[in-house]
């Protein structure tokens, strides 16, 4: 039971334009959604987050909105820039993380 | 530098020996969570501590590993007699939690572990 879906295994995008990753889930306990970036042989870094009672969180060229109704969240990145070019995975949290498989963005200049 | 650090980071074992991490916390965070990634998936919830108790254990520990967590500092992993479905990268990582709060958890770099 994959209780956190990433559907896309990868993304290609243009260096400054935006980067749209989408996450679905289907536990309603999750009280908080959190993304990480991953770069090969090192571990997860934490990125942005919301809480479950929120519809969007800010943070830079990174915005995360949550859609409780059809459990869906996305992170979007404005502008994308090569140095975004890692796996981004999407996890949902009731203490411990639950993440999905993750997604490659590639972002060419 | 302050982050979550483990030790060793790459492990290279025969099947049937023992290998145990070690993971260091951000100072001051009361909880500490134990993961394990293989290829091509995210990372996967094994266990974790709140100071010094050992709150949870997945199903996915056999009862060939154990962690501890001693004086709620750092904590250890332990495999005891490993066979070829250990090889992953194991991760921990570190947060604080407090009553109201979201918590936010922090990572380590991770040991690759290679059972031959």
């Amino acid at each position: 039971d994959q209780q956190v879906k990433q559907n896309s295994p990868s993304l290609s995008v243009q260096e400054g334009r935006i980067s749209i990753l989408n996450c679905d889930y289907t536990n309603s306990m999750f009280d908080y959604f959190l993304w990480y970036k991953k770069y090969p042989a090192e571990g997860p870094t934490f990125l942005i987050s919301i809480s479950s009672i929120k519809d969007k969180n800010e943070d830079g060229r990174f915005t995360v909105f949550l859609n409780k109704s059809a459990k869906h969240l996305s992170l979007h990145i404005v502008p994308s820039q090569p140095g975004d070019s890692a796996v981004y995975f999407c996890a949902g949290s009731n203490y411990k993380l639950t993440f999905g498989k993750g997604t490659l963005l590639t972002v060419n200049p | 530098d302050t982050g979550v650090s483990q030790n060793p980071r790459h492990k290279i074992t025969k099947r049937g020996q023992n290998v145990t991490f070690r993971c260091d916390p951000i100072s001051e965070h009361n909880r500490l969570y134990w993961y394990r990634q293989t290829l091509g998936q995210g990372p996967e919830f094994l266990t974790y501590f709140q100071n010094e108790a050992q709150l949870e254990k997945s199903r996915l520990l056999s009862d060939r590993f154990s962690a501890e967590r001693p004086k709620g500092s750092f904590s250890t992993l332990e495999i005891q007699r490993t066979e070829q479905g250990d090889s992953a990268m194991y991760l921990c990582a570190s947060s604080l939690m407090w009553q109201g709060a979201g918590e936010t958890q922090y990572f380590g770099p991770g040991t690759r572990l290679l059972v031959l």
